[in-house]
């Protein structure tokens, strides 16, 4: 199946710092990308919906000038927190469609940390 | 806001046996995608089945679809504890490379060797 990639796996910073999330997809091109959000035990929150070449669509409730996000190219969409807070400390999963029938693609996340 | 709703919300087998999981939505959908997630790892899709399918079979996977009920389950037949993970069920409106996947809470699979 098609591969989506997001970098970093992991990562931790300090409060107050921003954060730049990621999300490849490697043999596909993807005019759309999800980013989810998941607290532990917790199912996936949708985020955002990341249009290429246009600005993101929100979910309610998701601040978008916390967390930014760039879908510049048919193969990359970054999400970053901005000043980011313990709170925001989270799993975060971007996807990417690979066809008309609604199947997508996941990365494999990224844990953020905020200390 | 969250659509499907699975249960069990956790569920330990050992390994051989049948696992059945059920999912509920409330809106009408295109179609109907199991995913399983791995601790602290992405999602892989297991199966997607349309509103106009009532069962379809992959492996060791089964899903059936009630639209009526508005329901579906998962039986993965067989267990083995390398199935051990959470699985999500996830709807889907309208179809399209552009469509919202709206996931269930999800059921932890505990398959004990």
């Amino acid at each position: 199946g098609a591969v989506v990639s997001q970098h970093p796996s992991r990562v931790i910073c300090k409060s107050g710092t921003s954060v730049k999330i990621e999300c490849r997809s490697l043999d596909f091109q993807a005019t759309t990308m999800f980013w989810y959000r998941q607290f532990p035990k917790q199912s996936l929150m949708l985020m955002a919906t990341s249009n290429e070449g246009s600005k993101a669509t929100y979910e309610q409730g998701v601040e978008k000038d916390k967390f930014l996000i760039n879908h510049a190219s048919l193969t990359l969409s970054t999400l970053t927190v901005t000043s980011a807070h313990p709170e925001d400390s989270s799993f975060y999963i971007c996807s990417a469609g690979g066809g008309n029938t609604g199947e997508l693609f996941f990365g494999e996340g990224s844990r953020l940390t905020v200390l | 806001s969250q659509q499907g709703e699975e249960d069990p919300q956790a569920l330990s087998i050992q390994e051989g046996e049948n696992a059945t999981m059920n999912c509920s939505y409330k809106t009408s959908i295109n179609n109907l995608q199991w995913y399983r997630q791995n601790s602290g790892r992405g999602l892989v899709h297991l199966i997607l089945i349309r509103s106009n399918e009532r069962e379809k079979h992959s492996g060791r996977l089964r899903v059936t679809l009630d639209t009526s009920k508005k329901s579906s389950s998962l039986l993965i037949t067989a267990s083995r504890a390398a199935d051990t993970a959470s699985y999500f069920c996830a709807t889907v409106y309208a179809p399209g490379a552009n469509s919202k996947l709206t996931f269930g809470k999800g059921i932890t699979l505990s398959v004990r060797p």
